[in-house]
């Protein structure tokens, strides 16, 4: 157990429709990272936000936002719902942005889009 | 812009026999390295990383990895494989992208240990 969680394990949806995915960074962490795995692209980070504040930003669509709130959760919303993002999302979250410190990851969340 | 190679997709071995996963990266800068595993259903767990000094970097469950600069690889190895190391594999390298390191990781290596 990694200390983060993600909620829902799994969603299931239908196109065109919006979705959030949660997450809560383990205890003490201010960072987190969004990361989408499929089997087309493998694992692709989406986004990061430290202590509220967006740092990164990657491979993410414009459909695509999310936020992390003062208490430090974090939300990754998915609007029009395509095929194609039928996924695992990830977050992750580590005590800060160097990279000296370790990413934990969540255990994930399956959206699957119909 | 870097990127990560992970030359096998699958390797099956046997149970207590050695393994070697292999790892190019290409990079204009300094990188950091990483391998990660991912069991089933679960999410990734850092194995081991390459920061700086020596080359030669142990992680956990008996793994270890070394960086080579000129070959700009970072092959992950064990010498007695059990069951329970099948899983999948991640090779990443990070650079400092926007103030945050961000990792790109390898699509993957499935290592499938047999009895």
């Amino acid at each position: 157990d990694s200390g983060v969680t993600q909620t829902p394990k799994h969603l299931i949806t239908a196109t065109g429709q919006r979705v959030t995915l949660r997450c809560s960074p383990r205890s003490g962490d201010l960072s987190v990272y969004w990361y989408q795995q499929s089997l087309d692209q493998g694992l692709q980070f989406l986004i990061h936000y430290y202590n509220g504040e967006e740092r990164a930003k990657g491979n993410i669509l414009e459909r695509f936002s999310a936020q992390q709130f003062p208490d430090l959760h974090s939300e990754l919303n998915l609007s029009s719902l395509e095929l194609g993002d039928s996924a695992l999302y990830f977050c992750a979250s580590s005590v800060e942005t160097r990279v000296i410190y370790e990413q934990y990851f969540g255990p994930g969340t399956r959206l699957t889009v119909t | 812009a870097q990127s990560v190679t992970q030359l096998d997709s699958q390797v099956p071995v046997f149970e207590e026999a050695p393994v070697e996963l292999r790892c190019n990266y290409s990079s204009s800068v300094s990188v950091y390295l990483f391998w990660y595993v991912q069991y089933p259903n679960q999410g990734l767990q850092l194995l081991l990383k390459y920061l700086s000094g020596s080359t030669l970097v142990k992680g956990i469950n008996g793994f270890e990895a070394e960086f080579n600069k000129s070959q700009t690889s970072f092959h992950l190895r064990k010498p007695s494989v059990h069951i329970s190391d099948t899983a999948e594999y991640f090779c990443a390298v990070s650079d400092r992208t926007g103030g945050s390191y961000i990792p790109t990781f390898g699509r993957g290596t499935s290592l499938i240990v047999h009895p």
